[in-house]
């Protein structure tokens, strides 16, 4: 059964880096047929689609954070990370990976989650 | 962006009978190219992830009963809960994967009566 565990401090500062890593058990990061992304969730702003990338490292960003948002993949250890600069308390939101189907370029459905990881942003 | 909205907010319905959930997009997510619609159904219990009941507007994922059912075409999709039981308590979400940024509906509540 495939799992993804996020990993990643809970507390971070305004202006500093949110850093998290999803391990994925049970299955391989390399397939071409699925992408492996980030979602937020927050009381404000919803189920928010934060970016996306491929085993072969081709990465999708939400243009609303593509210049704050990278995403890397490290398939030795089976596993994806997220940054995201300059964070605010807007910024504050529980953060899950998941694994999405492939449908096009950029495109699919998550069918498998993490459990979440609260994020907050805070001096 | 594809902008998606769900109505009701909430809805309470007595346990056995049948809640409808509305969603609607911005634009079209019907593929012309191969007739499908690019719309998911996700179930959030508290404090757990999403977990994804219906893709392409209407395929069931494996082990989700089959009192849920996806319909609709183009902007307009509903989630009907036939027969509503105890453990169906959630919010339900819909999502389109049509268009980039992946986007999803603000959440419909889902109470027993």
């Amino acid at each position: 059964q495939l799992q993804l565990q996020e990993s990643g401090p809970g507390l971070v500062k305004p202006s500093e880096t949110l850093s998290l890593t999803c391990t994925i058990s049970g299955g391989s990061i390399s397939s071409s047929s699925y992408y492996w992304g980030w979602i937020r969730q927050s009381p404000g702003k919803g189920l928010e689609w934060l970016g996306s990338i491929s085993y072969s490292e081709s990465t999708y960003y939400n243009p609303s954070l593509k210049s704050r948002v990278t995403i890397s993949v490290d398939t030795s250890k089976n596993q994806f990370s997220l940054r995201l600069n300059s964070v605010t308390a807007a910024d504050t939101a529980v953060y899950y990976c998941a694994r999405v189907i492939v449908t096009g370029t950029a495109r699919g459905f998550p069918d498998y989650w993490g459990q979440g990881t609260l994020v907050t942003v805070s001096s | 962006d594809i902008v998606m909205t769900q109505s009701p907010d909430s809805l309470a319905v007595s346990l056995g009978e049948r809640a409808t959930i509305n969603c609607k997009s911005s634009q079209s997510v019907l593929y012309s190219s191969n007739n499908k619609n690019y719309l998911a159904w996700y179930q959030q219990k508290p404090g757990q992830p999403p977990k994804l009941l219906i893709y392409w507007a209407s395929t069931r994922e494996s082990g989700v009963p089959d009192r849920f059912s996806g319909s609709g075409s183009g902007t307009d999709f509903t989630l009907t809960i036939s027969g509503l039981q105890a453990e169906d308590v959630a919010v339900y979400y819909c999502q389109q994967y049509y268009g980039s940024p992946l986007t999803f509906g603000p959440g419909t509540k889902v109470d027993i009566k």
